[in-house]
């Protein structure tokens, strides 16, 4: 069974580094075809995708976020790791990780979600 | 940047069709998926590849790509289908994953 886990700081301050982890299960990042990719989606608002690593290690960001995110990955613990710079109250959202799985050259698109976790940005 | 267009809201009685709709410059060119997400939850994928259903997602799902526009239709509609639903995109050109706005499926 297939199934990730944002964990996290629920409030942070403006101006700090966010730092998430998703922890996942029943699948390697280091196997072809595998990535993980980080969105967010603001309070009633639509979904935002942030970043994503893939199995060799390939890195990609939204490009109006790119200068604040970093992704990595341990493969050891099957984690998989965002951070987020000089936050600000902007940035409060259910931030969530997915799988992205491509089979035998297709894509089947984010096809495992976490459940989310909610960060505030607040003073 | 690539940009989805969606409408906001769409409205549909109980046993027909509704039909949501995705615009994109020449969207028909790509792969599109499409997520449902009730309140509370995270998205789940109902469509990819422009047309597939992953498994346990039902047959009344489906979807259709051409031209400008991507639609994902809803047979037999349910209460259950009340949701927000969203199309998605890989954009090659700039290794972005892309989403639309999001539509309110509202069954009335």
């Amino acid at each position: 069974q297939v199934t990730l886990r944002e964990s996290g700081p629920a409030l942070v301050k403006p101006t700090q580094t966010l730092t998430l982890t998703c922890t996942f299960s029943g699948f390697s990042v280091s196997t072809s075809g595998v990535s993980v990719s980080w969105i967010r989606q603001p309070p009633g608002k639509a979904l935002e995708w942030l970043a994503l690593i893939d199995w060799d290690d390939d890195k990609y960001y939204s490009t109006s976020l790119k200068t604040r995110l970093t992704i990595s990955k341990d493969t050891s613990k099957n984690q998989v790791v965002l951070i987020m710079t000089n936050m600000d109250p902007v940035d409060t959202a259910t931030y969530y990780c997915a799988r992205i799985n491509l089979v035998r050259g297709v894509m089947r698109g984010m096809d495992v979600w976490g459940q989310g976790t909610t960060v505030t940005v607040s003073s | 940047s690539y940009v989805l267009s969606q409408p906001p809201s769409v409205s549909v009685a109980p046993g027909k069709t509704a039909r949501i709709t995705c615009g994109g410059n020449n969207i028909g060119s790509k792969s599109v998926f499409w997520y449902q997400q009730k309140p509370g939850q995270a998205p789940i994928l109902v469509v990819y590849g422009d047309t597939d259903r992953p498994s346990g997602i039902p047959e009344r799902f489906s979807g259709s790509n051409s031209g400008n526009t991507a639609t994902l239709t809803i047979s037999r509609v349910e209460a259950g289908d009340e949701a927000d639903y969203y199309c998605q995109v890989w954009d090659v050109s700039s290794y972005h994953w892309v989403f639309g706005g999001g539509t309110k499926l509202t069954v009335l």
